[in-house]
């Protein structure tokens, strides 16, 4: 089955700084990399996702990047705010049509 | 995306006993999951509920102890059998929101004591 491995577990960055969290999954049939927001609490939230037809996407300060070829995808945002303190979790929808998760990123930004 | 919403939102247990809970989304959907996110830790999938049929289950689950029932394509619920400790976690149903993705519902945080 899939397997995705995540980092780094945990991440400070300066406000307004930049930070980026990197995956990689060992399923080549993967074709749908979803990145979830996880606030202390709450819900994971889709907040972008990518596939594997394309090498990037980007959403105001956040953006993904896939390398299909070396087999990981990284979630990167920009111009860091307080409220995006939250753990991070990426995923990969392997073979099997099922999605399996990364052990996730706590974000903590410092202002 | 789809309202989605569990019952109940938190319970604390006594060992040996079993808690249903629910998942209700406000529009139809043909794949609903169950997850459980033990504190502190990533999703782990429980099973995949199929509405008309049993569930399948991932390695390490077994119905016994995870029975799960869809009767319709807004409904599903996902028992915790004769608890343990070892079961406190929370809880999350998702559903599929079309083009592989998944949205989850609030959560159900269990404290089996």
């Amino acid at each position: 089955g899939e397997n995705v491995e995540q980092h780094p577990s945990t991440l400070s960055v300066q406000e307004g700084d930049s930070a980026v969290i990197k995956c990689t999954y060992s399923d080549s049939a993967s074709n749908y990399f979803p990145w979830y927001k996880q606030e202390l609490g709450k819900r994971p939230q889709l907040i972008i996702d990518i596939r594997s037809n394309v090498g990037e996407k980007k959403d105001q300060r956040i953006a993904v990047t896939l390398n299909k070829t070396a087999k990981h995808f990284s979630l990167h945002i920009t111009e860091t705010q307080p409220e995006d303190s939250a753990v991070y979790f990426c995923a990969a929808l392997g073979g099997n049509e099922k999605l399996t998760f990364g052990t996730g990123t706590r974000l903590t930004i410092i202002p | 995306s789809a309202v989605i919403s569990q019952k109940p939102s938190r319970d604390i247990c006594q060992r040996g006993t079993s808690l249903t809970i629910q998942c209700q989304v406000d529009s139809q959907v043909t794949m609903m999951f169950w997850y459980r996110q033990q504190p502190g830790q990533s999703l782990t999938l429980i099973a995949t509920a199929n509405q008309g049929s049993e569930a399948t289950y991932e390695s390490g689950f077994v119905i016994d102890k995870f029975p799960i029932s869809r009767p319709n394509l807004t409904f599903s619920t996902l028992t915790v059998s004769n608890m343990s400790p070892e079961d406190s976690s929370i809880y999350l149903c998702s559903v599929e929101g079309g083009a592989d993705t998944q949205y989850f519902g609030p959560g159900t945080r269990l404290t089996v004591l």
